[in-house]
């Protein structure tokens, strides 16, 4: 089995201050993890992704992961916020099922909201 | 091509019509979901097609009714909805062994009146 809880429900930052965005997980196997973004009324787009490789994950728009496996914790974050990082972030975690195809389970988000 | 496309982008329909959601992908992915999301919720997954077959139905509801006519589409026919089934609903495909990523589509948002 397999879950995420992500810490916060609610970020807020300042404009060119550092984000972090905090997520942690449970899995019974070497877990596959992901940080997704989702604009108002739109898709989930892929920011970055941890498959056993490096620990430390570079995503797009300037945000990265460090995936801690003593901490059972995959955070994300960002050096300098902008205006349009605010969104809502979601950590997941893939495990293959008994179906044969790759599961998400999804936390349940961070809304970062970023003031000017 | 890391695009999956979703039509129509918004829909309205009465509790009594029928009416489907489409999706595409051209990325040879052989994993296809639909997910269903509430608002200020996570998506929630309602079903997943592996190989163009039906592998996974998260105890939904028979009004919805999914379809997979071929690796690169996925189907949501809906009839006979209630209110409460308004709400964006998102595809998703993903390769079945050499990543485990999905790749959603930007969804179609449903309300039901």
């Amino acid at each position: 089995a397999q879950s995420v809880t992500q810490l916060d429900s609610h970020v807020s930052v300042s404009e060119g201050t550092p984000v972090l965005l905090r997520c942690n997980y449970s899995s019974s196997y070497s877990p596959s993890l992901f940080w997704y973004v989702q604009h108002p009324n739109k898709g989930l787009q892929l920011l970055l992704k941890y498959t056993s490789a490096a620990t430390l994950v570079k995503g797009i728009n300037g945000f990265e992961a460090e995936f801690k496996k003593s901490e059972t914790s995959f955070h994300l974050t960002k050096p300098s916020a902008h205006m349009s990082d605010a969104a809502e972030y979601f950590c997941v975690v893939s495990a293959l099922s008994g179906a044969g195809s790759y599961q998400l389970t999804f936390g349940k988000g961070t809304k970062l909201s970023v003031i000017p | 091509d890391t695009e999956v496309t979703q039509t129509p982008k918004h829909l309205v329909m009465g509790m009594t019509n029928k009416k489907s959601l489409k999706c595409e992908q051209h990325m040879g992915h052989r994993a296809m979901y639909w997910y269903k999301q509430k608002a200020k919720k996570p998506p929630e997954l309602m079903f997943v097609y592996s190989y163009e077959k039906l592998s996974i139905n998260e105890s939904v509801p028979s009004r919805f009714s999914p379809e997979c006519p071929n690796s690169s589409l996925l189907n949501l026919h809906l009839h006979a909805l209630q209110p409460e089934d308004s709400a964006l609903y998102l595809c998703a495909s993903s390769s079945r062994t050499e990543s485990t990523e999905a790749f959603f589509g930007q969804g179609t948002r449903l309300t039901v009146v």
